[in-house]
């Protein structure tokens, strides 16, 4: 396509259930952001890939936090036994290389943890 | 480590008004800075960026300069509209990191 996508757009879970977050960057896009915003915040950096390959993944808050990039391409957040702390919006950015180039975002993800 | 300071909000203006939205940064090495606008109910969209000291980024009448002496982006628009509500974000990027850095956003409502 020609922008991020992301999906579910919203997703509501109860507290304790496991959830997956899916992104599909642009097209040859070599490098994929995921950041999580919480309400009235700023994004802020969870991971990034260069290619399949999870180069950092410092901004993750805890071992229950899982992204993966198999192929290079779609990524997937998982979230395990998720926690009210856990909503937040989240947002996928993709860029052509791995330097300054602008990051391209997608609409992002509501995750409401009830 | 990196950090962006922004303006705080909510800024509301009169269309037609000139805005200013101060940003400061701290950050190792030689950054590229960015503003970010987000629309309601929509994801960031790219508005302008600069990579150097003394670089102006514009788009949609909006203008920023990196000023490395006084470590700010401050965004400015000559007149605003009220297409132009949304939160702004301003950001950097360090080759260090390879992650943006945002600030907390601002907030703006232009009035008719």
């Amino acid at each position: 396509g020609a922008g991020v996508s992301q999906s579910p757009r919203y997703k509501v879970a109860k507290r304790g259930q496991d959830v997956a977050l899916r992104c599909d960057p642009i097209s040859g896009h070599v490098s994929l952001f995921w950041y999580q915003q919480a309400l009235g915040q700023g994004p802020e950096f969870l991971t990034y890939f260069q290619n399949e390959a999870q180069l950092d993944k410092s901004g993750l808050p805890s071992d229950r936090f899982f992204a993966e990039r198999p192929e290079g391409s779609v990524s997937t957040l998982k979230i395990q036994r998720t926690q009210q702390e856990d909503s937040a919006v989240y947002l996928c950015a993709s860029s052509p290389t791995g330097g300054d180039q602008p990051q391209h975002f997608g609409d992002g993800t509501r995750l409401s943890i009830l | 480590g990196n950090s962006v300071t922004q303006m705080e909000g909510p800024v509301t203006l009169s269309e037609e008004a000139f805005l200013t939205i101060n940003c400061t940064y701290t950050a190792t090495g030689y950054p590229s800075l960015f503003w970010y606008v987000q629309y309601p109910g929509e994801g960031l969209q790219l508005l302008l960026k600069a990579t150097k000291a003394d670089d102006k980024g514009s788009n949609k009448g909006f203008e920023a300069t990196y000023r490395k002496e006084t470590t700010s982006f401050h965004l400015e628009k000559g007149s605003v509209q009220v297409s132009d509500s949304a939160v702004y974000f301003c950001a950097l990027f360090s080759g260090s990191a390879r992650q943006l850095t945002f600030g907390s956003g601002t907030q703006l409502t232009v009035l008719p």
